[in-house]
């Protein structure tokens, strides 16, 4: 199975940079995503990290080291709609199987 | 392209009785998953069916339980409602080829008192 960890709130200015870190444990890796939330509505797809590097798209870049078992994601240029939560979620080998962290809240003021 | 779409959007159940929420996935999509959010405890792994056969299942009791139909449309059933089963319980399937994202449905709000 997994141990995901990552912080559950963090807060930063609109136009700034915040990175938000998720750490993991697993047995078999196959693969970390990213989803963001809005509150009441469904969990929607940012990113897929299976080799190690930085995948960038748009202001949202997300960044995986497997030897490490840790991944970021870094959100730029942030606007009020971003203020939502991050799950970081990690699939396993063996059965596909996609475990989820608590989630991050960011909140951006203006 | 329809989405993901579940029902009821919201429900409240007193504890005790049962209670069962649907999916519909995305046209061809033949996974299908379970999720229960709660605050605080993130996404919490249910069951995932294919081709109406479970693959995958997470560490809950037996009172949760689910199916799937030959047209990929899924169920899930609570028996027996506890106060602590207050929840969004989400239904996701997954992209043609496997290693894709999850396409989310919108959730079904459970409310138990």
């Amino acid at each position: 199975g997994q141990n995901i960890d990552q912080p559950t709130e963090m807060t930063a200015t609109e136009g700034a940079i915040v990175q938000i870190n998720c750490t993991y444990q697993t047995s078999g890796f196959n693969g970390l995503f990213w989803y963001q939330q809005h509150a009441g509505e469904a969990p929607t797809f940012l990113s897929y990290n299976v080799l190690d590097g930085l995948e960038e798209k748009g202001r949202f870049s997300s960044f995986l080291s497997r030897s490490k078992g840790y991944s970021y994601l870094l959100l730029k240029e942030l606007q009020m709609k971003d203020s939502a939560s991050y799950l970081c979620a990690v699939r396993d080998l063996s059965d596909y199987k996609l475990s989820f962290g608590a989630g991050t809240t960011v909140t951006v003021r203006a | 392209k329809a989405g993901v779409t579940q029902t009821p959007r919201y429900l409240i159940k007193t504890r005790g009785q049962q209670v069962t929420l649907s999916c519909s996935p995305i046209s061809g999509h033949r996974s299908v998953s379970w999720y229960q959010q709660t605050p605080g405890q993130g996404l919490q792994f249910l069951f995932e069916y294919f081709s109406e056969t479970q693959r995958n299942k997470g560490n809950f009791p037996g009172r949760f339980s689910g199916r799937q139909f030959s047209n990929s449309r899924s169920e899930m059933n609570v028996s027996t409602l506890e106060l602590g089963d207050s929840a969004l319980y989400l239904c996701s399937t997954l992209g043609r080829k496997g290693n894709e994202k999850l396409f989310f449905g919108s959730g079904t709000q459970l409310s138990v008192l």
